[in-house]
């Protein structure tokens, strides 16, 4: 596609509960990232990938957050055990690699755990 | 935790006027970006300036960066209504490989009055 697409748009899920965010990044983009904003605060970094692997997940906030790019395309993050300070707008991004440039950032998922 | 704060959290002014926007970092960098989001969803790239360069235009927008002093300032001339958004800077820090995590300021509110 023309862009990075993330589905679904909006989740709602209750607490506990497990869920799976999706990310498509721009075809070619090998670096891709995810990234957490909370409402009135600036996007914080979760895990960066470069192809397959992840090059720096210390972003996660605990465990119970994982993320996978198992053909280096499409990435999954995944939350186990819902909470509701999960909650959150969940940003995919994708670059070139090696460039000191920009990236492309999709629509953002919005997560609700109530 | 965020690398940046901007200043003002929020600017409010009328069509035509100028809106000038400030971001400090903490850490040496290779480079500085300016993004923007409307309705906290996906982020538009707007420009990048390098560590070794101090003033960089594109169209309406002029961004200055001052690595003595660790801060930059993003001014949007002759604004419109639809400049309306928020606006952040975001950082990679000096060291990392190319294409690691950007690092986000909490972002500036900018209403821009018809």
């Amino acid at each position: 596609g023309a862009g990075v697409s993330q589905t679904p748009s909006n989740k709602v899920t209750e607490k506990g509960k497990y869920v799976e965010l999706r990310c498509d990044p721009i075809s070619g983009h090998t670096a891709l990232y995810w990234y957490r904003q909370s409402l009135g605060q600036g996007p914080e970094f979760l895990i960066y990938f470069q192809g397959t692997g992840a090059a720096d997940d210390s972003g996660l906030p605990n465990d119970r957050f994982f993320a996978v790019r198992p053909e280096g395309s499409v990435s999954t993050l995944k939350i186990q055990r819902t909470e509701r300070g999960d909650s959150a707008v969940y940003l995919c991004a994708s670059s070139y690699v090696g460039q000191w440039g920009e990236a492309f950032f999709g629509q953002g998922t919005r997560l609700t755990v109530v | 935790s965020q690398q940046g704060e901007e200043d003002p959290q929020a600017l409010s002014i009328q069509e035509g006027e100028n809106a000038t926007m400030n971001c400090s970092y903490k850490t040496s960098i290779n480079n500085l970006q300016w993004y923007r989001q409307n309705s906290g969803r996906g982020l538009v790239h707007l420009i990048l300036i390098r560590s070794n360069e101090r003033e960089k235009h594109s169209g309406r927008l002029r961004v200055t960066l001052d690595t003595s002093k660790k801060s930059s300032s993003l001014l949007i001339t002759a604004s419109r209504a639809a400049d309306t958004a928020s606006y952040f800077c975001a950082t990679d820090q000096l060291g990392e490989t190319s294409g690691s995590r950007l690092t986000f300021g909490e972002g500036t509110q900018l209403t821009v009055n018809p």
